[in-house]
């Protein structure tokens, strides 16, 4: 049974920092991962999906790299700001026996200004 | 950016009843869209998805007798939740795209509604 997990759950960091925050995931017959953010009252928004056969995939200061044979996707976020601070989740789509998309619990980020 | 709303924002109902919740793309047109749930503590899961002119695609685990998915046009979607229950509580939230991957001159970004609080009494 495929489980996501996000560490840490919740982070701290001053304005400008540059950040890693991590997504693990057991088994490693995925079809894609995506990344989101989540902001309270504003909603989700999705920030980067890589195929199961790609690496990494950038956007602007976003950049998420996957290593499906550790398990592992991380995204990193340069010269963090205040309005970077939100929830991030990621998720792992699988196709065995049907198709289901399996989102961990979220890395809760706070950019202090 | 584009928008996507969802109607209505919150909804309450009597348990055997049936509750539709519309997400619409109001200023493109979504070849696919998806529908979501977050529990109350927060966790998200995908239901299904539905691409134009073709039936819905229902994750691994969900009812498609109980969460009925029409894709009516390229701007609509309905999840109509058929004789709901308590556990059926819930913020449903719908997405839009406006092509499927690998098409040209599309941007492939996925577009998120504001979601529908559904409580069922």
């Amino acid at each position: 049974k495929q489980e996501v997990t996000q560490i840490p759950a919740a982070l701290s960091v001053p304005e400008g920092e540059n950040l890693v925050l991590n997504c693990s995931f057991t088994d490693s017959a995925i079809y894609n991962l995506q990344w989101f953010r989540q902001d309270p009252g504003k909603g989700l928004t999705s920030l980067l999906l890589i195929q199961s056969s790609q690496r990494e995939q950038t956007s602007g200061r976003l950049n998420a790299s996957l290593d499906k044979s550790s398990g592992r996707s991380t995204l990193y976020i340069a010269a963090s700001q205040p309005g970077d601070s939100a929830t991030y989740l990621c998720a792992v789509r699988q196709g065995t026996g049907g198709f289901k998309t399996i989102f961990g619990a979220g890395t809760r980020l706070f950019v202090k200004a | 950016g584009a928008v996507v709303s969802q109607h209505p924002s919150r909804v309450i109902c009597k348990s055997g009843t049936s509750v539709k919740i519309e997400c619409r793309s109001l200023d493109f047109q979504a070849t696919t869209m998806f529908w979501y749930r977050q529990f109350p503590k927060k966790s998200l899961m995908l239901m299904a998805t539905s691409n134009e002119g073709s039936k819905a695609t229902y994750e691994q685990g969900v009812e498609k007798d109980k969460f009925l998915i029409n894709h009516a046009s390229l701007t609509l979607s309905t999840l109509t939740v058929t004789s709901a229950h308590p556990e059926d509580s819930s913020f449903y939230i719908c997405s839009a795209r406006d092509a499927p991957r690998g098409r040209v001159g599309y941007s492939y970004e996925q577009y998120f509604g504001p979601g529908t609080r559904l409580t069922v009494t």
